[in-house]
C-alpha cells in the first residue's frame, strides 16, 4: 500500500532557484494539503485543496504555489527559494467529510535553501 | 482562529511507567477534533489517537488514552507502560469542522523514555 508519497525525499537548493515538490496518494482522498515543519515546531499548514480544480492558503501560503489537476496529485512549488524556506514539507491527504478522519502524512522532504 | 498549546517542550519517563502529556486549546466552535500525533526521530507523522468534541467517552487505542475535559478545554495523552520506542515528539493538533480538515498543530513535547 503507498499512501502518500513524496519526492524528492532530500532537497538542496541555492538562492533564487525554483523547484517542485510533489505529492501524490492512492486513496481517492478529496482532501490533500502542504505543511511545513520547521525546527522544533509543530506544522504549519501552507496550502491545501478539497478537490481536483480547487485549492486554497493555510497559515504561511508565502513564496509557495500550488494547482490541483488530478485527485492522485497535489504538487507544491517554490518559484524562488529563500533561505526563509528551509524546513521540512509535509503532504497529506483524508476525505473531506467531517473531522473524524485521520490525515494521512507522507514521509517528508527536506529542503535546504543555501 | 484556534489555537493549541503544549507546555512541556521535554519530559523523562522510567520504562514501563506512564506519561501524561498535556495539550489545552482554544475555540470557540462547538464542533472539532483533537488528535495526537507520534514523530519518531526518522521524522514521519504517526498518527495515534483522536477525539471528537461530542464524543461522549475519553478515547483509547492501546497503550494510548486521552483525557479530554472539555470545560477546561484540555486533551491530555497518557501513555501507559512507557516503552523505549515511545522515545519520540509527541504533537496535539485540532480540526474545527466548520473550517474543514485544516489542522492546527502545538508546538510538541519530546519524550525520552529511560531503561
Amino acid at each position: 500500500n503507498a499512501g502518500v508519497t513524496q519526492t524528492p525525499k532530500f532537497q538542496v537548493l541555492k538562492t533564487g532557484q525554483s523547484m517542485t515538490l510533489q505529492c501524490a496518494q492512492d486513496m481517492n482522498h478529496e482532501y490533500m494539503s502542504w505543511y511545513r515543519q520547521d525546527p522544533g515546531m509543530g506544522l504549519r499548514l501552507i496550502h491545501y485543496s478539497v478537490g481536483a480544480g480547487i485549492t486554497d492558503q493555510g497559515e504561511v501560503p508565502n513564496g509557495y504555489n500550488v494547482s490541483r489537476s488530478t485527485t492522485e496529485d497535489f504538487p507544491l512549488r517554490l518559484l524562488s527559494a529563500a533561505p526563509s524556506q528551509t524546513s521540512v514539507y509535509f503532504c497529506a491527504s483524508s476525505r473531506v467529510e467531517g473531522a473524524e478522519d485521520t490525515q494521512y502524512f507522507g514521509p517528508g522532504t527536506r529542503l535546504t535553501v543555501l | 482562529a484556534q489555537k493549541i498549546t503544549q507546555t512541556q517542550p521535554g519530559m523523562f519517563v522510567q520504562e514501563k511507567e506512564a506519561v501524561t502529556l498535556d495539550c489545552t486549546y482554544d475555540t470557540s466552535d462547538p464542533s472539532y477534533g483533537l488528535f495526537w500525533y507520534k514523530q519518531p526521530s526518522s521524522g514521519e507523522m504517526i498518527f495515534l489517537i483522536y477525539q471528537g468534541s461530542y464524543d461522549q467517552q475519553n478515547a483509547t487505542e492501546g497503550r494510548y488514552s486521552l483525557n479530554f475535559q472539555k470545560a477546561r478545554k484540555s486533551a491530555n495523552l497518557v501513555i501507559s507502560a512507557s516503552q523505549l520506542g515511545d522515545s519520540a515528539m509527541y504533537f496535539c493538533a485540532m480540526v474545527i469542522k466548520a473550517a474543514g480538515n485544516k489542522l492546527t498543530f502545538g508546538g510538541g513535547t519530546r519524550v525520552l523514555v529511560k531503561p
